[in-house]
């Protein structure tokens, strides 16, 4: 356990789907990161949070929608998802907003989404 | 366009050898270097941090620092199967707008 965690572990959805991930860290870090995953390419930063405020959208289709309530707890909305979708989801937090300072980032153990 | 490369493997190394994994970065306004650790399904995990030209070592783990060359390495001594992962290294800069830029990440295969 990381102190990061994330649900659902696995998640299935059609294309015409509204799910949500969950995100909630008890590290009391400031910022907090959504992460795409897929083979063979580096990790993909989509969501940057800094004390609940989104601080970057690193150009991600609306398709994808965070929520940060507060600076424990981030949710990933997904609707209307394409096959390409699908991919490993991460969560992460840092105790200093951006370039998670001299301490990196803590993961969750991560989403893994199937779009059918 | 930031840049950090590894070798995406798969690297295999005898049980009871050094591994060494490497790593170039193209920022040179970078500052912090890290090490995470990927099991297959998993989540990385935070392994090794460095900040200053050198070695750090911990346990049979040493990161490797050069700045000039804009090279970090890890290496992986008496190395057990259950090393075998995917390794990632990420580079950030001190600046509050940088965030860490990851590498694809090198797989490494233990051979008992």
């Amino acid at each position: 356990e990381t102190g990061v965690t994330q649900t659902p572990r696995h998640l299935v959805m059609g294309m015409t789907n509204k799910k949500s991930l969950k995100c909630e860290q008890h590290l009391g870090h400031n910022a907090m990161y959504w992460y795409k995953q897929s083979a063979k390419k580096p990790l993909e930063l989509m969501f940057v949070y800094s004390l609940e405020e989104r601080v970057e959208n690193n150009s991600v289709p609306s398709r994808f929608s965070p929520e940060c309530p507060n600076s424990s707890h981030l949710f990933l909305h997904l609707h209307t998802l394409q096959p390409e979708d699908s991919a490993l989801y991460l969560c992460a937090s840092s105790l200093q907003p951006q370039g998670g300072g001299n301490y990196g980032y803590t993961f969750g153990s991560g989403t893994r989404l199937t779009v059918v | 366009q930031k840049e950090v490369e590894q070798n995406s493997g798969p690297l295999s190394v005898p049980e009871g050898a050094i591994a060494s994994l490497n790593c170039t970065y193209s920022d040179r306004g970078s500052q912090s270097f890290f090490w995470y650790r990927q099991y297959s399904g998993k989540s990385p995990e935070l392994i090794m941090s460095i900040y200053s030209n050198g070695d750090k070592e911990d346990g049979r783990f040493t990161a490797q620092l050069n700045k000039a060359s804009q090279y970090v390495s890890l290496l992986i001594r008496d190395s057990q199967p259950s090393d075998s992962a995917t390794y990632l290294c990420a580079v950030a800069a001190m600046n509050r707008d940088d965030k860490i830029i990851f590498g694809k990440g090198t797989r490494l295969h233990i051979l008992p």
